[in-house]
């Protein structure tokens, strides 16, 4: 069974630095990896899916990566904003293949002034 | 504007009801799904459906039933035999993976917060 972890599970930073999540995933035979937000009390945003055969995948200032071998993905969040304050969570399909999604706890980011 | 809609946004609920929350969608998609959200805790999946008229079990199935008459609607029922009902449940749907690029993307609805009085 698919497990996913996120660390750190806060983390708090000024604004305009350069920061990193991390997700780690158990089941490395996965097709995609996706990248959520939420915001407090709201429904998730997709902000990235990487597939398989990628090995990033760029939104903006957001930057995903995956590295299947090692089990990981990694979000990097440039220049950050305080309207990026909001909790990320990271998603990992089940092995097996179609859409059911076994998700981490989040990081709860907060970027300050 | 295509999106999810839930309903309702906050519900209460006394001990031994049934209640039942709505997700409708208009995005064309065929794969809905129902999780759970609890604090300190990542999403569960409860429930899922790819096709009209055909659901499956999620992992914490017990004490929820869905149906899927229509491919845009897929409500949730929180029955009297869920031990612990309060939470934070989020709907989503999403392409059938493999129809086309991207379809493994999904879109959810605002939530719907549910208080056991």
């Amino acid at each position: 069974k698919q497990e996913v972890t996120q660390i750190p599970a806060a983390l708090s930073v000024p604004e305009g630095e350069n920061l990193v999540l991390n997700c780690s995933f158990t089941d490395s035979a996965i097709y995609n990896l996706q990248w959520f937000r939420q915001d407090p009390g709201k429904g998730l945003t997709s902000l990235l899916l990487i597939q398989s055969s990628q090995r990033e995948q760029t939104s903006g200032r957001l930057n995903a990566s995956l590295d299947k071998s090692s089990g990981r993905s990694t979000l990097y969040i440039a220049a950050s904003q305080p309207g990026d304050s909001a909790t990320y969570l990271c998603a990992a399909p089940e092995a097996g293949g179609g859409n059911k999604l076994t998700f981490g706890t989040g990081t709860q980011l907060k970027v300050e002034l | 504007d295509g999106g999810i809609t839930q309903s309702p946004k906050y519900l209460f609920r006394k001990e031994g009801q049934n209640v039942t929350l709505s997700c409708e969608q208009n995005l064309n998609h065929d794969a809905m799904y129902w999780y759970r959200q609890d604090p300190g805790q990542g999403l569960r999946l409860i429930y899922y459906s790819q096709i009209v008229n055909d659901f499956q079990k999620g992992d914490i199935a017990e004490g929820y039933s869905v149906s899927r008459e229509k491919k845009e609607s897929f409500p949730l029922t929180v029955t009297s035999a869920q031990k612990n009902p309060t939470a934070f449940y989020l709907c989503a749907s999403s392409m059938i993976p493999g129809q086309a690029t991207g379809a493994n993307v999904l879109t959810f609805g605002a939530g719907s917060r549910l208080t056991v009085l």
